[in-house]
């Protein structure tokens, strides 16, 4: 049972134009999410995070949007560079399991020059 | 550097091998995470340890995997009796504060295990 989706296994844009990472989640004792990001070869790192009270955090180029009643988060990218290629990982907290940090399964973004 | 340290790079054993993949945390971290991942898949809990304790194993296979963190050196995933199907990125993440916390995790950059 996947309780963080990241549906689109994919995301095509073109520099300068806005990306739009999507991730849904089915346990709503979900309190926390984080994005990571993962260039090939190398261990994900940390991009935003946004807790359960909020619905926005801003950070940059990047946002993420809290939709609790949708159980959704989106993260965008404005403007997107080249350098964002990479896999954007969407991760959830709470739900009561320790440790059981779980990830979605990744969205591959290719940002076009 | 003062990142998460895994080694080896790559890792390559033959079926019935023994894997040994080890996992240096950030320096004042006592909080280790194995994860995997299988081509084209995302990234899989496997196992979250303390010093000396291991606090959640839920993601580990019941055969062939264990997992410690003693209380000097690094973390160690072992693997006993490698088949093809073990071949996968592991990486290791580490975090100063338990899961209980609002924490990023570090990672590590991951040991690519290869079993011919």
């Amino acid at each position: 049972d996947q309780q963080v989706k990241q549906n689109s296994p994919s995301l095509s844009v073109q520099e300068g134009r806005i990306s739009i990472l999507n991730c849904d989640y089915t346990n709503s004792m979900f309190d926390y999410f984080l994005w990571y990001k993962k260039y090939p070869a190398e261990g994900p790192t940390f991009l935003i995070s946004i807790s359960s009270i909020k619905d926005k955090n801003e950070d940059g180029r990047f946002t993420v949007f809290l939709n609790k009643s949708a159980k959704h988060l989106s993260l965008h990218i404005v403007p997107s560079q080249p350098g964002d290629s990479a896999v954007y990982f969407c991760q959830a907290r709470g739900g009561g399991s320790q440790g059981n940090l779980i990830f979605g399964k990744g969205t591959k973004l290719s940002v076009k020059p | 550097n003062a990142g998460v340290m895994q080694n080896p790079r790559h890792l390559v054993r033959r079926r019935g091998q023994e894997a040994r993949l080890r996992c240096s945390p950030m320096k004042g971290h006592s909080h280790v995470y194995w994860y995997r991942q299988l081509p084209e898949e995302g990234l899989k809990f496997m196992v979250y340890l303390q010093k000396e304790n291991i606090i959640d194993e839920s993601g580990m296979p019941k055969e062939r995997f264990s997992a410690e963190f003693p209380k000097e050196g690094p973390s160690i995933l072992r693997i006993q009796q490698v088949v093809r199907g073990d071949s996968a990125a592991y990486f290791c993440a580490s975090s100063q504060t338990g899961w209980a916390y609002n924490e990023k995790l570090f990672f590590g950059s991951g040991t690519q295990l290869s079993v011919l």
